[in-house]
């Protein structure tokens, strides 16, 4: 099975800052990766898919680039909403292996 | 508008049995797949399994395999999730969600909080 493995685990950042958090796969897995942000007590919501692809409604200061094993997610200019856990996915083939999470607190 | 609707929270014995629903709206429930996720209490999110509505075809992640049954109705557009025999580790908010080949899980419910205390 795929195993994914994010960094960090927390980033303490403030608002505006530009931050990138890295997803690593551990075989190549093209371009099958998603990211989602949770807030507390919320469901996950759905920010990017197929390494890059912005979903509807998704503001425009996420980004997601990368492919084969090595992922990023980068917020060009944080706000106050985007403090919250975001998770990556493989979601090619089963399992679809979550990495464990990066927390974004507040500096 | 596309809703996933999951049943109340649930609190129950070790030992005991429980389902726990999942209902679609507002789209072609055949046309997607249903995962399930759990999220035990302070954790990162697990992949349990997924199932084909149109087929009703199932494939569950080797973690869950044998711990949990997932199934559907058409009928009522709805996704099940199933324990036999619950133990106190199956603690846990579970959620469904959408999910489409190209963009993943798209759409997801609210959570259902299953809660195995003696």
């Amino acid at each position: 099975d795929i195993q994914m493995t994010q960094s960090p685990s927390t980033l303490s950042a403030s608002v505006g800052d530009r931050v990138t958090i890295i997803c690593r796969a551990s075989q190549t897995i093209s371009s099958w990766l998603a990211w989602y942000q949770q807030k507390p007590g919320k469901a996950p919501k759905l920010l990017i898919y197929k390494a890059s692809s912005l979903e509807s409604g998704v503001p425009s200061r996420f980004s997601g680039s990368g492919s084969g094993t090595e992922f990023t997610l980068t917020i060009s200019s944080l706000q106050p909403d985007d403090f919250a856990t975001y998770y990556c996915q493989y979601y090619n083939s089963s399992p679809y292996t979550f990495g464990q999470g990066t927390k974004l607190e507040i500096k | 508008e596309v809703q996933l609707m999951q049943s109340g929270a649930e609190v129950k014995k070790p030992g005991e049995s429980l389902r726990i629903s999942c209902k679609t709206s507002g789209y072609s429930f055949a046309n997607y797949w249903i995962n399930w996720v759990r999220q035990m209490p302070g954790k990162g999110l697990e992949w349990m399994g997924k199932i084909d509505p149109s087929d009703s075809s199932t494939t569950y992640s080797p973690s869950f395999q044998g711990h949990v049954t997932i199934s559907g109705d058409k009928s009522i557009t709805t996704a099940y999730l199933q324990w036999s025999s619950l133990k106190a580790s199956d603690t846990a908010i579970y959620y469904c969600a959408r999910h489409d080949y190209s963009t993943s899980s798209d759409y997801w419910g609210q959570g259902t909080l299953v809660t195995v205390s003696s």
